[in-house]
């Protein structure tokens, strides 16, 4: 099974500070990872995935994602925050391939705010 | 282009009443079709996906049923809701494969008074 976990449910940047959101993953096998983007009463927006290519993965937006394998991590970036980048933010692990699901597991969520 | 479609946009409906939300996919044929709530303030919870025209998996079992009439068109059902079915409701698609992402449509805010 996996399973994803989002250290900071709430994080506040002033506009132009860097972001940074955390996610931790646990999975039996080489996972894909994801970050999707909700903004208020809104559908889903992929961000950027990994897929067992290159660790740095460069998304939407300005965003990017590193993969470390040896942390378990999946963290999400982006150098400059904008207002418009206040949503909320979900790190999501695929499931597992031999189960012919191919559904996510979604994290809690991290409420991105944006001081101007 | 690929698009899905999902509605009503919001929807309140008293409890015990019945429920039938609709998703429809454009521009691809045989997806993979997945129904994920949102409950407030909390991450997304996939209920149903389906495969294939009248294939359908249940992930939590609960009093929501899904079904899947035509190959774009997936659907999302109750008999009797109950104030616990409250949430944001979101269908998703996918082509087959061990890599393929997942696409939202703009979701349905169900309330139940």
């Amino acid at each position: 099974a996996q399973s994803v976990t989002q250290l900071d449910s709430h994080v506040s940047v002033s506009e132009g500070t860097p972001v940074l959101l955390r996610c931790n993953y646990s999975s039996s096998y080489s996972p894909s990872l994801f970050w999707y983007v909700q903004h208020p009463n809104k559908g889903l927006q992929l961000l950027l995935k990994y897929t067992s290519a290159a660790t740095l993965v460069k998304g939407i937006n300005g965003f990017e994602a590193e993969f470390k394998k040896s942390e378990t991590s999946f963290h999400l970036t982006k150098p400059s925050a904008h207002m418009s980048d206040a949503a909320e933010y979900f790190c999501v692990v695929r499931g597992a391939l031999n189960t012919g699901r191919r559904a996510l597991t979604f994290g809690s969520g991290t409420r991105l705010q944006v001081q101007p | 282009s690929q698009t899905i479609h999902q509605w009503p946009a919001t929807l309140v409906q008293p409890v015990g009443s019945p429920l039938s939300l609709e998703c429809t996919v454009e521009g691809t044929s045989n997806p993979n079709l997945y129904w994920y709530r949102q409950a407030a303030g909390r991450g997304l919870q996939l209920l149903f996906y389906s495969v294939g025209i009248g294939q359908i998996s249940s992930e939590v079992p609960q009093n929501l049923s899904a079904s899947r009439p035509q190959d774009r068109q997936f659907i999302l059902s109750s008999k009797k809701l109950l104030l616990s079915d409250s949430g944001f409701y979101l269908c998703a698609w996918s082509v087959k494969g061990p890599r393929a992402e997942q696409y939202f449509g703009p979701g349905t805010r169900l309330t139940v008074t």
